[in-house]
């Protein structure tokens, strides 16, 4: 069966590190994207991407990067890690935008910056 | 900026009780979708909404999307303790845009 799959689950790290969040689906689907789900700020939008070698900031980018080199990936980097990045990260995929399209998301990695 | 209000941010109900959320956005939406989140797991899609006016249900929810396409609401008749979760709306900008979402507890 299709899926999108995080990794790590779980993953700690230090201030100032450069962690990346791995995101892989078998839906082949178009878009991707990542999400941060902060208590009182619901899924708010990173980046995304729309297909090979398309990518856009979303509305919180700043201190992350991603990178599509095929359909299949979307990796999310954070090429500082600081406190504030400490979050619950979801990846999501959809075969298009706009009507009908539901967006499948991942299980979620839990990132804690110390 | 392009933002989707989502009120109230938590509602605890007696089992049987009705539950409503709310959506509202400043500016006219392409479409809405519905999502849940039951604790400790992801949001999964419910349904999306596209055109003015659109009503739509799925057994005991009620979805609607307002005459301006500006406002959604998600309606629960009679909760039941597996409705409990995290309720979230999504509007369709330039991308898409999360509400905070509504928590639900449901007491048995």
């Amino acid at each position: 069966d299709a899926e999108i799959t995080q990794s790590p689950r779980h993953k700690i790290t230090e201030t100032g590190r450069q962690v990346t969040l791995a995101c892989h689906q078998t839906w082949n689907h178009n878009n991707m994207f990542w999400y941060r789900q902060d208590l009182g700020h619901g899924l708010r939008l990173i980046h995304y991407s729309y297909g090979v070698q398309d990518t856009n900031k979303g509305e919180v980018s700043d201190g992350y990067s991603v990178s599509r080199s095929n359909t299949e990936d979307l990796p999310l980097t954070l090429e500082s890690a600081a406190s504030s990045q400490t979050s619950v990260y979801f990846c999501a995929s959809s075969l298009g935008l706009g009507d009908g399209y539901e967006q499948f998301f991942g299980p979620g990695t839990r990132l804690t910056v110390l | 900026g392009q933002q989707v209000m989502q009120i109230p941010q938590y509602q605890h109900v007696q089992e049987g009780e009705d539950f409503t959320t709310y959506c509202n956005s400043s500016t006219t939406l392409s479409n809405i979708q519905w999502y849940k989140q039951r604790p400790g797991g992801h949001p999964v899609f419910l349904i999306q909404l596209v055109k003015s006016g659109e009503v739509k249900k799925q057994k005991r929810l009620t979805f609607q999307f307002g005459e301006a396409k500006k406002n959604s609401s998600l309606h629960i008749t009679a909760t039941q303790t597996t409705d409990v979760g995290t309720y979230f709306c999504a509007g369709l900008y330039n991308d898409m845009r999360f509400g905070a979402g509504t928590r639900l507890t449901v007491k048995p």
